[in-house]
């Protein structure tokens, strides 16, 4: 079982530049999520989608753009990258609201 | 607006010695849901256990249990008789619909 897998897992971009990262669940959840974690601060909500064609800022949302086309498939688009997006990035997807997130593996991104 | 507050940064203890790990929650919300989340040293995130705010009882699964009291807004969470693969960072988390508040997390080195 594959579960919640991110692409890349590594990306090292210079300020300015853009980027996608593609994740992709095969569990057919309903709702997928992307959230950043740095030092000392746990998980912040970047954006999240509670089905496909619909997403929704979270706690962190600025300097991102997401889609969310097919209901497996969950983009995360950086279209300027700053130094602050500097930070690891794992995307989830639950079934129900009570239910547990399935993580991916994390993306580690630089921006230089 | 939600918070979640794990005052513990890290905990060193040597095997089989007992672990607890604190957490304290602040939500306006009626309904909501606890969670605690490890990430091994290899980074991926696992979830290890869920409490939904009608259900104070507390339980036992294996060597972890759990202490949901929702008088003084704690949910701890304790590891019996830890063992070095126990070496990650405890992540305390409160929210529903996958939209998560996560605590800064607690780091437990367990040492031989």
């Amino acid at each position: 079982n594959a579960g919640v897998t991110q692409t890349p897992k590594f990306r090292v971009l210079k300020t300015g530049q853009s980027m996608t990262l593609l994740c992709a669940q095969d569990m057919n959840h309903e709702y997928m999520y992307w959230y950043r974690q740095d030092p000392g601060m746990g998980l912040r909500l970047i954006h999240y989608s509670v089905g496909e064609g619909t997403t929704a800022k979270g706690e962190v949302p600025d300097g991102y753009n997401v889609s969310r086309l097919k209901k497996q498939n969950f983009l995360l688009g950086l279209e300027s990258a700053a130094p602050s997006q500097t930070s690891v990035y794992f995307c989830a997807s639950t079934l129900v609201r009570a239910g547990e997130l399935f993580f991916g593996e994390g993306s580690r991104l630089t921006v230089l | 607006a939600q918070k979640v507050t794990q005052a513990q940064t890290e905990i060193s203890v040597v095997e089989k010695e007992d672990v607890t790990l604190d957490c304290v929650y602040e939500t306006r919300d009626t309904t909501y849901y606890l969670f605690w989340y490890k990430q091994p040293p290899s980074g991926e995130l696992v979830f290890l256990i869920r409490r939904n705010s009608f259900d104070e009882q507390n339980e036992i699964s294996g060597r972890y249990s759990w202490n949901f009291q929702k008088s003084t807004s704690s949910f701890n969470f304790t590891i019996t008789a830890s063992q070095v693969v126990d070496s990650a960072v405890y992540f305390c988390a409160l929210g529903s619909w996958g939209k998560l508040q996560f605590g800064a997390g607690t780091q437990v080195v367990v040492t031989p």
